[in-house]
């Protein structure tokens, strides 16, 4: 059973369309970050969120982190065929442990 | 200093042969993580050092996987006997000490054959 929980697990959509991909625990986390991943690569991190509520932007990708600093989603507008990959969350635990997702799979048909 | 690096970035072995990564965190982080990345799912974690004293293993890590951090620098992960379960991509990670930001290496893959 995975501690965070991505929806949807494959997500293939056309350019230009926008779409939010959500990760989603029972626990509480002191920081959250999101992560891309290219086959074959090692994930990139793009934002960590760690105030309930916050919402940070990069570019097209808005990141917002639940009230109770359970949950995040991810927002892409406008979506482009280089946002293509593994968008990975990976929650931080008051033991400082780090735990991920299993990922959420997008695919941006041109 | 580019970045986490790992080496070699893929390996092929028969069953029951050991193999060997090698990591070179970011130079100035001083914590590094070994996690296994299977295919359709995230990374998961096994095993993490403060410098060079291992502070935490997974119970994945079975008694055939060994990680060493000597020098507080570079870092190895051994695996003895491989078996075709073995056969993922072993990812590194590197951070500052009560950073919450990982910085991950491209990783080496390793099929067992």
């Amino acid at each position: 059973t995975q501690l965070l929980e991505q929806s949807p697990q494959f997500l293939s959509i056309q350019e230009g369309e926008n779409l939010t991909v959500y990760c989603n625990s029972s626990s509480v986390f002191s920081s959250l970050q999101w992560y891309r991943q290219e086959p074959g690569e090692g994930p990139v991190l793009l934002v960590t969120v760690v105030t309930g509520g916050e919402v940070k932007k990069l570019k097209r990708l808005t990141f917002q982190f639940g009230d109770a600093r359970k949950d995040s989603s991810l927002h892409i507008t406008a979506a482009q065929p280089g946002d293509t990959g593994l968008y990975l969350c990976a929650g931080v635990d008051n033991n400082n442990d780090m735990r991920f997702g299993a990922g959420t799979r997008l695919t941006v048909k041109p | 200093d580019t970045g986490v690096s790992q080496d070699p970035r893929h390996k092929i072995t028969k069953r029951g042969q050991n193999v060997t990564f090698r990591c070179d965190p970011i130079s100035e982080h001083n914590r590094l993580y070994w996690y296994r990345q299977t295919l359709g799912q995230g990374p998961e974690f096994l095993t993490y050092f403060q410098n060079e004293a291992q502070l935490e293993k997974s119970r994945l890590l079975s008694d055939r996987f060994s990680a060493e951090r000597p020098k507080g620098s570079f870092s190895t992960l051994e695996i003895q006997r491989t078996e075709q379960g073995d056969s993922a991509m072993y990812l590194c990670a590197s951070t500052v000490w009560g950073g919450d930001e990982q910085y991950f290496g491209p990783g080496t893959r390793l099929t067992v054959t």
